[in-house]
């Protein structure tokens, strides 16, 4: 099934402790992205990535760091997590950057930073 | 920079009705607007995808249109059931295919 996954689906930290949030596609997709989801602000770019060991800023990058060393795997990470970082997480990936393609979502990362 | 407004915030209906719901942008150059649904703490599941060129795409009892112009779309869902209760989205893409979204209508279909 093609899908776009992602893990944790639910994780609890606190302040200063480093995580990961993985997200992987099967879909063979060029393009992929993070998304952070706020009541009131909608979802918001976090970071993209055009291709492999091609990565850039989106509208909210400070606190966040990405890799993509394989083309399936897109991983966010939180070096120092802090409360504002509180947040629904979701990846997505499309074929291509260029072509604007539909869109696929993860099912969300719902991280508390206490 | 691109601003996506959706109107209403929240709706609710009663089940059998036609409904109407709105998304405005305000930079016209877009590539493409993708309809979004969302259940409550769930990820999103892309209903309707309508590129630039394009005036309307429909699927089953969804119909999305779009006046690229105006920077106006709709989504239509006709005769709604319960089924259809979620929080709707629309998103814009513009470069790099980075997807701007408006902050949703939540709709809610009664028996």
């Amino acid at each position: 099934e093609a899908q776009v996954t992602q893990n944790p689906r639910y994780l609890i930290t606190v302040t200063g402790k480093k995580l990961t949030v993985t997200c992987s596609q099967n879909m063979n997709h060029e393009y992929m992205s993070w998304y952070r989801q706020d009541p009131g602000l909608g979802l918001r770019q976090i970071y993209y990535s055009m291709n492999v060991e091609v990565t850039d800023k989106g509208d909210v990058p400070e606190g966040y760091k990405v890799s993509r060393k394989e083309k399936r795997n897109f991983p966010l990470i939180l070096e120092s997590p802090s409360p504002n970082q509180t947040s629904l997480y979701f990846c997505a990936s499309t074929p291509s950057g260029r072509s604007h393609n539909e869109q696929f979502f993860g099912p969300g990362t719902r991280l508390t930073v206490l | 920079k691109q601003e996506v407004t959706q109107i209403p915030a929240a709706l609710s209906v009663p089940e059998g009705e036609n409904l109407v719901l709105n998304c405005s942008f305000t930079d016209s150059a877009i590539y493409n607007l993708q309809w979004f649904r969302q259940d409550p703490g769930k990820g999103l599941t892309s209903l309707l995808l309508i590129q630039s060129s394009q005036r309307e795409q429909t699927s089953g009892r969804l119909n999305a249109s779009l006046d690229k112009s105006s920077g106006r779309s709709t989504l239509y869902i006709a005769a709604s059931q319960p089924g259809d209760s979620a929080t709707y989205l629309c998103a814009v893409s513009g470069t790099a295919s980075k997807l701007t979204f408006g902050t949703g209508t939540r709709l809610q279909v009664t028996l």
